[in-house]
C-alpha cells in the first residue's frame, strides 16, 4: 500500500514569492490533514479535512495560506506571498476516521521549506 | 483547549538500556486516543504506538510500551533494550473522539539519543 505522497521534498524561494505543497494521501482516507512543524517543535495543525470540507482552519494565517481538496483526495497548500516566518516543514497527513475503530494519522516525508 | 506536554526536551540512554520518555495532557473529554509517533532525520512521522483511553490494559508493541495513568492524564513511553535505530525525536500526541472533533494535538518532542 502506498504511503502519504508529499511533493516537492525541498523548496526554497525568495520572500514575496508564491509556493504551493501537494499531498496525496493513502487511498481511502476520509480525513486529510495540513501541519506545520518549526525546527524542533511539534507540528501545529494549519487545516483538517474531512472528505472535500474543510472542517477545522482555525490555525490558518487566511490572508497568506490557502489550502483546497478537490474531490476529497488530493490537496494543495498554497503561501501567496511568503515570508521569512513561513520556513518550516510543512507535513500532510491522512487518516480512516468512522468513529469507532479510528486509525491513527499516517504521515508523508514533508516538504522543507526555506524562504530566504 | 486540548495541550499535550512533554517536559523533556531530551534524553539519552545506553544501547541495550531501558528509557522512559514522559508525557501529560490537558482535556475534560472522557474519550480519546493517545500515540507516541517517532520522527527520524528523514522527517517521516512513524507511529509508535497507541491507547484508546476506554481501555485500562496498557499497550504494548514489542520493544515499547506505555504507562497510561488517566486519571493523573499521564501517558508515558517505556523503551526496552534500546537500539541504535531508535534514536529520533519522539512526539506525543492527543485525539478527541466526541463532538465530531478529531484534531490531532502534539506535544514539543523529546529528542532522544542511544549511546554505542
Amino acid at each position: 500500500e502506498a504511503g502519504v505522497v508529499q511533493s516537492p521534498r525541498y523548496k526554497i524561494i525568495e520572500k514575496k514569492q508564491p509556493v504551493a505543497f501537494w499531498c496525496n494521501p493513502i487511498s481511502g482516507h476520509n480525513t486529510l490533514y495540513w501541519y506545520r512543524q518549526n525546527l524542533g517543535q511539534g507540528p501545529e495543525l494549519l487545516i483538517r479535512y474531512e472528505n472535500e470540507e474543510a472542517v477545522d482552519d482555525s490555525q490558518l494565517p487566511k490572508d497568506r495560506f490557502s489550502a483546497e481538496r478537490l474531490k476529497g483526495v488530493d490537496s494543495t497548500l498554497k503561501i501567496q506571498p511568503a515570508e521569512l516566518g513561513d520556513s518550516a516543514v510543512y507535513l500532510c497527513a491522512s487518516s480512516l476516521d468512522r468513529g469507532v475503530g479510528q486509525t491513527e494519522a499516517f504521515f508523508g516525508q514533508g516538504t522543507r521549506l526555506t524562504v530566504v | 483547549a486540548q495541550t499535550v506536554t512533554q517536559s523533556q526536551p531530551e534524553m539519552s540512554v545506553q544501547e541495550a538500556e531501558t528509557v522512559t520518555l514522559s508525557c501529560t495532557y490537558d482535556t475534560s473529554e472522557s474519550d480519546y486516543y493517545l500515540f507516541w509517533y517517532k520522527q527520524p532525520p528523514s522527517r517521516q512521522m512513524i507511529l509508535v504506538i497507541r491507547q484508546e483511553a476506554y481501555k485500562q490494559q496498557n499497550a504494548t508493541e514489542n520493544r515499547f510500551s506505555v504507562n497510561f495513568q488517566k486519571a493523573a492524564k499521564s501517558f508515558s513511553l517505556k523503551i526496552s533494550d534500546s537500539q541504535l535505530g531508535d534514536a529520533a525525536m519522539y512526539f506525543c500526541a492527543y485525539k478527541p473522539l466526541q463532538g465530531g472533533s478529531e484534531k490531532l494535538v502534539f506535544g514539543k518532542g523529546t529528542k532522544l539519543t542511544v549511546n554505542p
